[in-house]
């Protein structure tokens, strides 16, 4: 069985300043994982994906996750947050590309 | 633009009723999953087609039924909607691991 943990469901930082959005997973096999952004009446964004090879992944808009095995995480990083980035962001995990589990989302305010 | 367009973007009913939720996927895209994303749930799986063929099933209610025609559009069915019933339905559509999302129908149920 497969799950996904999203520590915040609310996160606040300044603009400039780094952006940190967790990420926890159980997978039984090796995971796909992935990071999605939702903005206000729209539907979700791919921001970047894990499937195998190297466990730093970038993906748009300056935003990069790490796939830590030892630690079951794939935390989401942004060195320097600008206001179009507050969103709705959600981590999901799947073990097979058929079937996938959404965290509950975590919301980015991003104060000027 | 993802290139998965839903119809219709809006949808109010009353409680009872049945509605259809239609959805095309990017071109190219033999995948297509349906989700419901509600406050209180979330976003939850509700299934996946194949090329014409139920791949995966999630928390789908006996009520809903979805099916992918031969042109690989799809339609979620709802039946009997109950109050609770209310919520963002998202379409996305993949041809590899990773989805692309349809803009969603937001169904009231009054």
């Amino acid at each position: 069985a497969q799950s996904v943990t999203q520590l915040g469901s609310h996160v606040s930082v300044s603009e400039g300043a780094l952006v940190l959005l967790r990420c926890n997973y159980s997978s039984s096999v090796p995971p796909y994982l992935f990071w999605y952004v939702q903005y206000p009446n729209q539907g979700l964004q791919l921001l970047l994906k894990y499937t195998t090879g190297a466990t730093l992944v970038k993906g748009i808009n300056g935003f990069e996750a790490e796939f830590k095995k030892s630690e079951t995480s794939f935390h989401l990083t942004k060195p320097s947050a600008h206001m179009s980035d507050a969103a709705e962001y959600f981590c999901a995990v799947s073990a097979t590309g058929n079937q996938f589990y959404f965290g509950t989302g975590t919301s980015l305010t991003v104060i000027p | 633009d993802s290139g998965v367009t839903q119809t219709p973007k809006h949808l109010i009913t009353a409680t009872g009723q049945r509605v259809t939720l239609r959805c095309s996927p990017r071109s190219g895209d033999l995948s297509v999953y349906w989700y419901q994303q509600s406050l209180d749930q979330g976003l939850q799986f509700l299934i996946q087609y194949y090329n014409g063929e139920e791949r995966a099933k999630g928390n789908i209610l006996e009520r809903f039924s979805a099916q992918q025609f031969p042109d690989l559009h799809s339609e979620l069915n709802l039946s009997s909607l109950e109050l609770g019933d209310s919520a963002l339905y998202f379409c996305a559509s993949s041809a590899d691991v990773g989805q692309f999302f349809g803009p969603g129908t937001r169904l009231t149920v009054l």
